[in-house]
């Protein structure tokens, strides 16, 4: 049973640009949530998913940022013009049920030049 | 509001020493669940305990151990005679059961070195 995927796994971006990231969840997982690692900051919760369905985005900055999670292919983090202060490493987690333990994927690494 | 602490920021041991890797959480659910994860210099995060909060026997796994006290509200975990290989950033999380979202709130981290 293959673990999380993300990819890809280093992202540079100029100022301005999108960025893309995906996650395939744990087969048989339906909950993706995504999480940000700052410098300083540790980890931080942005956005839950199930199949179609964005549950709660408390977490994601308001502008700029958006979350999907199609019912066929991968979960996509889009951030549209990037600034320096994205640059951080974004995770993945899936569970298959609601409460049940997360796993993480390996991260991207985003850096806005 | 959900919180968990982890006081130390960075410790530093000679192998086969002893570590205890300190949490301290805030809930107000009676029902959450409590995580310690390992992120290695690697970079990945690797789960390696969930405790819900009706449990509170000790669990051991080979050199790793988790003492959860709900009187302190702590959740600790001690690695028996380190090894280089634990070095790394450890963080405790939590989660809550009520409402419609589990998302984990993390600590800080401590980031553990373990000398040869």
């Amino acid at each position: 049973n293959a673990g999380v995927m993300q990819n890809p796994r280093h992202l540079v971006r100029r100022r301005g640009q999108e960025a893309r990231l995906r996650c395939s969840p744990m087969k048989g997982h339906s909950h993706v949530y995504w999480y940000r690692q700052l410098p300083e900051e540790g980890l931080k919760f942005m956005v839950y998913l199930q199949k179609e369905n964005i549950i709660d985005e408390s977490g994601m900055p308001k502008e700029r940022f958006s979350a999907e999670f199609p019912k066929e292919g991968p979960s996509i983090l889009r951030i549209q013009q990037v600034v320096r202060g994205d640059s951080a490493a974004y995770f993945c987690a899936s569970s298959p049920y609601l409460g049940d333990t997360q796993y993480f994927g390996p991260g991207t690494r985003l850096t806005v030049l | 509001a959900q919180k968990v602490t982890q006081a130390q920021t960075e410790i530093s041991v000679v192998e086969k020493e002893d570590v205890t890797l300190d949490c301290v959480y805030e809930t107000r659910d009676t029902t959450y669940y409590l995580f310690w994860y390992k992120q290695p210099p690697s970079g990945e995060l690797v789960f390696l305990i969930r405790r819900n909060s009706f449990d509170e026997q000790n669990e051991i796994s080979g050199r790793y151990s988790w003492n959860f006290q709900k009187s302190t509200s702590s959740f600790n975990f001690t690695i028996t005679a380190s090894q280089v290989v634990d070095s790394a950033v450890y963080f405790c999380a939590l989660s809550e059961e009520s409402g419609a979202n589990s998302k984990l709130t993390f600590g800080k981290g401590i980031t553990l070195s373990v000398r040869p």
